[in-house]
């Protein structure tokens, strides 16, 4: 059993489209992430969820939006892609903890805009 | 700014220790420091987690000075199985704002 799951793993759109990247844990954890990580490999943290709030938004453009509808999900909906989003998204969980940050990723979905 | 550094690149031999540091002089009082192993294509993986002192578990150490202001990770003999990027992750106070920051990983690559 896979325990972060990511869909689709392959994206490739046109500039302007909107679309979206689903992301199911089966761990039974509490808090959910979306991280980008760019060409240059660095990963950059963009929501996360714990509890269905939202507790840390990265100064990300509002065309991102994350929704979770439970909290074995975290999806994240892109409106008007651009150019610059083409990166690969990994979705990511952990149990919350003080001050700990053990999580677990997805395999993440690789996001071209042409 | 917030800075989380580690180095871009190290080369080691098979069967040798290899430790990567990496300094978060911000780091915030409460939160852990953690380390993510990622092979190409895939997500990263965990590694080892540490708030002060040593840890050590069946893969890695995980060395942490009194200040915590830095951490080194320990990698025992490693084998060509080890090649990958390293990255450390804390939760950093700097520019007076709470940010989850990895670093900028450490491509490691083990030489036969």
């Amino acid at each position: 059993d896979t325990a972060v799951s990511q869909t689709p793993k392959y994206l490739v759109t046109q500039m302007g489209n909107d679309k979206s990247i689903k992301c199911e844990q089966n761990l039974g954890h509490d808090t959910m992430y979306w991280y980008k990580q760019d060409s240059k490999k660095f990963l950059k943290i963009m929501f996360s969820y714990n509890n269905k709030e939202l507790i840390i938004n990265e100064t990300v453009p509002n065309r991102f939006s994350p929704k979770s509808p439970d909290k074995a999900h975290l999806n994240l909906h892109i409106n008007s892609l651009e150019l610059g989003d083409s990166a690969v998204y990994f979705c990511a969980s952990s149990q919350s903890g003080t001050g700990s940050y053990e999580q677990y990723f997805g395999p993440g979905t690789r996001l071209t805009v042409t | 700014l917030a800075k989380t550094t580690q180095p871009i690149s190290m080369d080691s031999y098979e069967g040798q220790e290899v430790n990567i540091t990496c300094s978060h002089n911000n780091i915030a009082t409460n939160d852990y420091i953690t380390w993510y192993q990622q092979f190409p294509s895939q997500g990263p993986r965990f590694i080892i987690q540490g708030y002060k002192t040593k840890v050590t578990n069946e893969v890695a150490s995980l060395f942490i000075p009194a200040d915590r202001k830095s951490s080194t990770l320990s990698l025992p003999r490693v084998s060509l199985s080890d090649t990958a990027v390293y990255y450390c992750l804390v939760g950093d106070n700097g520019a007076g704002s709470y940010q989850l920051t990895f670093g900028k990983g450490t491509k490691l690559s083990v030489i036969p």
